[in-house]
């Protein structure tokens, strides 16, 4: 099972300010990673996908890249509703994992 | 627009089985997988399988091999999964979420269902 690792656990940051959130896996996943926002009380929503693609919807302010074992979502200039949990997911190999979660609070 | 409805809350006792089910709409149900994931109080997310609507045919995740299965009603666009041998470790928010591409599938989750919260209290 690939094991995803995200950091840091808690990342405290004013509205305005850029996030850059990192997501390790424990072995290759090629780009076959996705990337997904939780508001508290509400599903995942999926941001980005292929490790960089903005799913349908998702402002331009958010961008993923990385490849092979190393990720990170950014976040240019964080907006009021983008304070939640955020979310890594491998489908590289079975079965699909997803990472602990790092959560985005103002500061 | 796609829409995935859950069915409601369910308190279970050790040992009973829970059945979740969630009803599609805005899509061909039978063209695209649906996936399973759930989430316990404060957790992470956790896969448990997907089906395939059209095939009926499933994955699941070895951890929930022999307990949990997933069938659908193509009749009604509802896709369905039963859990067994509940215990409190399986107390959690269940979601069903659909695969966003069509036939093959790619093992993305979008959009995702409201959840499901189960209970498994004595």
């Amino acid at each position: 099972e690939i094991v995803l690792t995200q950091s840091p656990v808690t990342l405290s940051l004013s509205p305005g300010e850029r996030a850059t959130l990192s997501c390790r896996a424990s072995q290759s996943v090629s780009s076959y990673l996705a990337w997904y926002q939780q508001k508290p009380g509400q599903a995942p929503r999926l941001l980005i996908y292929d490790a960089s693609n903005r799913a349908t919807g998702i402002p331009g302010r958010f961008s993923g890249s990385g490849s092979g074992t190393d990720f990170t979502l950014s976040i240019s200039s964080l907006e009021p509703e983008d304070f939640a949990v955020y979310y890594c997911q491998q489908r590289s190999t079975w079965p699909l994992t997803f990472g602990g979660g790092t959560k985005v609070e103002i500061k | 627009q796609v829409q995935l409805v859950q069915s409601g809350t369910e308190v279970k006792k050790p040992g009973a089985s829970v059945k979740v089910s969630c009803t599609a709409s805005g899509y061909t149900f039978t063209g695209h997988y649906m996936h399973w994931v759930r989430q316990a109080p404060g957790q992470g997310l956790e896969w448990m399988g997907r089906i395939n609507p059209n095939s009926g045919g499933t994955n699941c995740a070895q951890k929930f091999q022999g307990r949990v299965t997933m069938t659908r009603d193509t009749s009604i666009s509802t896709a369905y999964m039963e859990l067994s041998g509940l215990t409190s470790d399986d107390t959690a928010i269940y979601y069903c979420a659909r695969d966003p591409k069509p036939v093959a599938g790619i093992n993305w989750f979008d959009p995702w269902g409201q959840g499901t919260l189960v209970t498994v209290s004595s």
